[in-house]
Formats: structure tokens, C-alpha cells, sequence
């Protein structure tokens, strides 16, 4: 069963632009984490927030977590073209492996 | 440090035929993933392996899936006999811990399967 479930399914933007996806799930959470899948590739983990932290940077890269309203964001700043590809959240629940969402396609053109 | 590894990169095979995917994780990683991803989704996990036992095959489809990681350290992944529904990317991941606690995952290439 998918637990996250990311918003928008797609977004295109220029690049310079900042980009915001957005992750929302239905139970509680140890952490979450995001990670981006370029076209063929497998997936790269970008960040990890626990369910203690609200915010975590990571170069251009900002993720927030509210755990009351059960939604975590992730913020692309000064997006390039080589951030073209799909971002996944996925969620850890305790004693359970990772459950990964569907993805936001985000296409970046310069 | 060297990535996950997987082979073949892709496979074409026609449905009812059997097909078999390799993977051999990062050096020292205890946890083995192996993920179907269909166009358009998620990653799914079929199984977990911690070392050579299996933790979580919850997902496996196990009339036609099978795993095995021998000596806790290579895995295999086969489809026997194959359906249409089966094409889609296999990807293999492993983590340092056991992966009880959402370790963050390092992913291999994936085999795009297509299933005729």
C-alpha cells in the first residue's frame, strides 16, 4: 500500500524558478525522506527528516514536516535543468520498511 | 565506494518464458531491497532480505516470484512463468542497518523487464 502520495503529479517550470512539491500520508511517521529519479535511473536519496524535526536544508534543497497536519514539503531553489526528474517521498513507520509514493514528474526548461 | 549493482540493464522475453535479475549491494550492507516500479508509480517492495534471511516478502507475488541471497551478500531475483503485467523496472536497493528504521536506501540502475 502506497502511504505518501505527492502533489502535484507534475510540474514544469523555468529554470531559475524556485519548485514545491508537496507529501501528504495518513499514519504516523518515525521519518520521511525524498528522493529524485532521473529518467532510466534508479532512485538518489536527497534528505531525511525525523518526526522531531519541522525543517532540514540541504544545499538548495529545504523539506518541512508537519506531523499534524501529516505533510511534508520539499523546496527546489534556483531550479536548473539537471533537476528535471521525479521526486518520491516515502515514509517510515516504526518496525516496517520504507512505503514510497507515487512521485511529482517535474520538468525544468531553460 | 562502489554503487548497488544490477544486471542485465534490460530484458526483453515473451510472457510464460522465466527471466532472472542480479544484484549485488554495496559492500558490507546488511539489508537487501528488491523493488518492481510499473511506469507511473512508486517503488513497490517485493522483498527484504536482512543478511540472508528474509524480513518482509509480504508483497512477493509467490506462485511466480522467487529470491533467494545466498551467503548474504549477492541476490537473485526470478520470474517463472512471466505475464504481461510483469513489465516494469526492477530495482535493488541495500542499507547499512536492517532497515526496521527507514535507513536511508542506495539504489542500483534497475532492469526495465518488458513482457511481450
Amino acid at each position: 500500500s502506497q502511504q505518501g502520495e505527492e502533489d502535484p503529479q507534475a510540474l514544469s517550470i523555468q529554470e531559475g524558478e524556485n519548485a514545491t512539491m508537496n507529501c501528504s500520508y495518513k499514519t504516523s511517521i518515525n521519518n520521511l525522506q525524498w528522493y529524485r529519479q532521473n529518467s532510466g535511473r534508479g532512485l538518489v536519496h536527497l534528505i531525511l527528516i525525523r518526526s522531531n524535526e519541522r525543517e532540514k536544508h540541504s544545499g538548495r534543497l529545504r523539506v518541512t514536516l508537519d506531523t499534524s497536519k501529516k505533510s511534508s514539503s520539499l523546496l527546489i531553489t534556483a531550479s536548473r535543468a539537471a533537476d528535471t526528474a521525479s521526486y518520491f517521498c516515502a515514509t517510515n513507520t516504526g518496525n516496517t520498511p520504507l512505503v514510497f509514493g507515487k512521485g511529482t514528474r517535474l520538468s525544468v526548461i531553460a | 565506494e562502489a554503487g548497488v549493482a544490477q544486471s542485465p540493464r534490460y530484458k526483453i522475453i515473451e510472457k510464460r518464458q522465466s527471466v532472472a535479475f542480479w544484484c549485488n549491494p554495496i559492500s558490507g550492507h546488511a539489508t537487501l531491497y528488491w523493488y518492481q516500479q510499473i511506469l507511473g508509480q512508486g517503488p513497490k517492495l517485493l522483498i527484504q532480505f536482512q543478511n540472508n534471511g528474509v524480513v518482509d516478502d509480504s508483497q512477493l507475488p509467490k506462485d511466480r516470484f522467487s529470491a533467494e541471497r545466498l551467503k548474504g551478500v549477492d541476490s537473485t531475483l526470478k520470474i517463472q512463468p512471466a505475464k504481461l503485467e510483469d513489465s516494469a523496472v526492477y530495482l535493488c536497493a541495500s542499507s547499512l542497518g536492517p532497515g526496521t528504521r527507514g535507513e536511508t536506501q542506495y539504489f542500483g540502475p534497475g532492469t526495465r523487464l518488458l513482457v511481450l
